[in-house]
């Protein structure tokens, strides 16, 4: 089955400078990775994601890579703000069938954004 | 917007006690999922479901069980509540296929006691 490492668990940065998350996949025939944003207390939010057949994707300070020949896909946050402080989890589709597949998340990375 | 919703936002039971979460959303959704989530482990599926009548066991199934009579709600039950149950529970659901992100419910904060 699917299998999603994710690193690093913790993250702390500067106002301003950029973060950095790093995901690797085990299930080659992955084709869907998004990332949720989980702020505390509240669920997560789907903030960006990408698919197989793109490399890069990206939405104002955030952007996604994917490599497909290594399996991982990175999430990069330029110019980050206090309010990017969250627990941040990667996730990817493992295939049960036909059409049908389950998200496999990573195991979180908490960014901590510090003025 | 979607909205799933679950109806505890926090709940005390006992050991030993049969324990019901549910989970609505309101977008004629497919797709309906359990994930628990505990420090340090992330989000884990303990259940799943694709249609009405259907459910399939995720990474962690024991000691849960599910129930989906309608499209639109998804029930997860604990059948004798155990200390190591004590949790977030977090229900989402999708539109059908690979291809669709999640949209989750606020999630509910079980303590077994």
């Amino acid at each position: 089955g699917e299998n999603v490492e994710q690193h690093p668990s913790t993250l702390s940065v500067q106002e301003g400078d950029s973060a950095v998350i790093k995901c690797t996949y085990s299930d080659s025939a992955s084709n869907y990775f998004p990332w949720y944003k989980q702020e505390l207390g509240k669920r997560p939010q789907l903030i960006i994601d990408i698919r197989s057949n793109v490399g890069e994707k990206k939405d104002q300070r955030i952007a996604v890579t994917l490599n497909k020949t290594a399996k991982h896909f990175s999430l990069h946050i330029t110019e980050t703000q206090p309010e990017d402080s969250a627990v941040y989890f990667c996730a990817a589709i493992m295939n049960y069938g036909g059409s049908q597949g389950n998200l496999i998340f990573g195991k979180g990375t908490k960014l901590s954004v510090k003025p | 917007d979607v909205k799933v919703t679950q109806s505890s936002r926090y709940l005390v039971k006992r050991t030993g006690e049969k324990v019901f979460l549910e989970c609505v959303q309101d977008m004629d959704h497919e797709n309906m999922f359990w994930y628990r989530q505990d420090p340090g482990l992330g989000l884990r599926l303990i259940y799943f479901s694709y249609d009405v009548k259907m459910k399939e066991k995720g990474d962690i199934p024991e000691g849960y069980s599910v129930s989906r009579e309608k499209k639109e709600r998804f029930s997860l039950i604990l059948e004798s509540a155990s200390t190591n149950q004590t949790s977030m529970y977090l229900c989402a659901s999708s539109l059908q296929g690979v291809r669709y992100g999640y949209t989750f419910g606020s999630g509910t904060r079980l303590t077994v006691v």
